[in-house]
């Protein structure tokens, strides 16, 4: 069964590039068929999809953050990254990484147990 | 964005009594039948319950069930449980950005 867990640091200075790692466990990226996604959770708040990678190295990503993000493989450690940049106060959330059922069923059934992320100075 | 909407924003039932939520897509947007209902509880991530507007994913006990498509969806615990206590999303991913409902907080009457 596959497990997802993010790492990074806890606390990211504004204006800074927030950059973390979610580690895939019980089967390879490279595999096909499956979208990785990030997907963050302000407290107290909804859940944001932030954007996905495809075992091809496609991406896509939520128009509100799009200048900012990028989301990269590291095929030979089983990875991939999220990088926001010029974060805010307002990047402030518990960070998730997910991924898709299956290629075309884009709700998430395999959730890392998520990494809180703080900006401030 | 397909903005989503669901109702009430919480609910309190007895424990053995039905819950129900709803959730529609604003400005009624159709999206067919992609959608998905999560449950989340304390310092947990999401769980997933129902995909495809009214499948339930594998281990996911029957007193949970769903159905709608197009623009109105509802989600029904038949039968809450303490363990059932949590926040219940709803998930629209027939376009992108994909995107969430505010969620509905659950608890015991």
């Amino acid at each position: 069964q596959v497990q997802l867990q993010e790492s990074g640091p806890g606390l990211v200075k504004p204006s800074q590039t927030l950059s973390l790692t979610c580690t895939v466990s019980g089967d390879s990226i490279n595999n096909g068929n499956y979208y990785y996604n990030w997907i963050r959770q302000p407290a107290g708040k909804a859940l944001e999809w932030i954007g996905r990678i495809y075992t091809t190295g496609t991406t896509r990503y939520n128009p509100s953050l799009q200048s900012r993000v990028t989301i990269s493989p590291d095929k030979s450690k089983n990875q991939f990254s999220l990088a926001l940049s010029f974060v805010t106060a307002a990047d402030t959330a518990i960070y998730y990484c997910a991924r898709d059922i299956s290629t075309g069923t884009y709700a998430f059934d395999a959730w890392g147990p998520g990494t809180k992320v703080t900006v401030s100075s | 964005d397909i903005a989503m909407s669901q109702s009430p924003d919480s609910l309190s039932v007895s424990l053995g009594e039905r819950a129900t939520i709803t959730c529609k897509s604003r400005l009624s947007t159709n999206i067919g039948n992609y959608l998905a209902w999560y449950q989340q509880k304390p310092g947990q991530p999401p769980k997933l319950l129902i995909y495809w507007a009214s499948t339930r994913e594998s281990g996911v006990p029957e007193r949970f069930s769903a159905s709608g498509s197009g623009t109105e969806f509802t989600f029904t615990i038949s039968s809450l449980q303490p363990e059932d206590v949590a926040v219940y999303y709803c998930q629209q991913y027939y376009g992108v950005p994909i995107t969430f409902g505010p969620g509905t907080k659950v608890d015991i009457k």
